[in-house]
């Protein structure tokens, strides 16, 4: 079966230690994306890479870090520098220039205690 | 001022009946348009992609964009209580085929 995973589906971090979501996709795409939901909000853009070994900052990547060392795969590592980093996490990727779709995975959630 | 908005409801109809939902964006270069729908928990998923001006129909889905108003829209013929969920519109940014988000629309069919 095709499609983006996300794991853990549930974490739960202490104040001041570093966290990281894993996204991995069989699908082939380009392109993956993170992004962050917050309760009654739409998604805001925390990073993105188009190409293996690239990746740039959306709208909110402040205490927050990436790395793209696969096309499978685009871990997003949550810092103690991310001062409110309770949220849902979504992952998606797509085929840039050939469709703008982006496909999501399940998602994780991220509770700081 | 906010680059998609949509109203964030709850928008209430009835079963049987249209559900129409709307979305306005600011950037006039924004060249693709989406809407997806995100049940409670869950991540978003798909329902309809549109290029070009005019109506666009999947079953019981018909999206509709107006390039000159900005102006993109969703109708869902035929409400049932399964499609009372958030949905988002988004539309392309810049460029990288990045999307921005409108907040969504709460949809709630009763019966």
């Amino acid at each position: 079966d095709g499609g983006i995973t996300q794991s853990p589906k549930y974490l739960f971090r202490k104040e001041g230690q570093n966290v990281t979501l894993s996204c991995e996709q069989n699908l082939n795409h380009d392109a993956m994306y993170w992004y962050r939901q917050d309760p009654g909000q739409g998604l805001r853009l925390i990073y993105y890479s188009q190409i293996v070994n690239d990746f740039q900052k959306g709208d909110i990547a402040e205490g927050y870090s990436v790395s793209r060392e696969k096309k499978e795969s685009f871990p997003l590592t949550v810092t103690s520098a991310q001062k409110n980093p309770t949220a849902f996490y979504l992952c998606a990727s797509s085929i840039p220039k050939l469709t703008d779709t982006q496909y999501f995975g399940p998602g994780t959630r991220l509770t700081v205690l | 001022q906010k680059e998609v908005e949509q109203n964030s409801g709850p928008l209430s109809v009835p079963e049987g009946a249209i559900a129409s939902l709307n979305c306005t964006y600011s950037d006039r270069g924004s060249q693709s348009f989406f809407w997806y729908r995100q049940y409670s928990g869950k991540s978003p998923e798909l329902i309809m992609f549109i290029y070009s001006n005019g109506d666009k129909e999947d079953g019981r889905f018909t999206a509709q964009l107006n390039k000159a108003s900005q102006y993109v829209s969703l109708l869902i013929r035929d409400s049932q209580p399964s499609d009372s969920a958030t949905y988002l519109c988004a539309v392309t940014t810049g460029t990288a085929s990045k999307l921005t988000f409108g907040t969504g629309t709460r949809l709630q069919v009763t019966l």
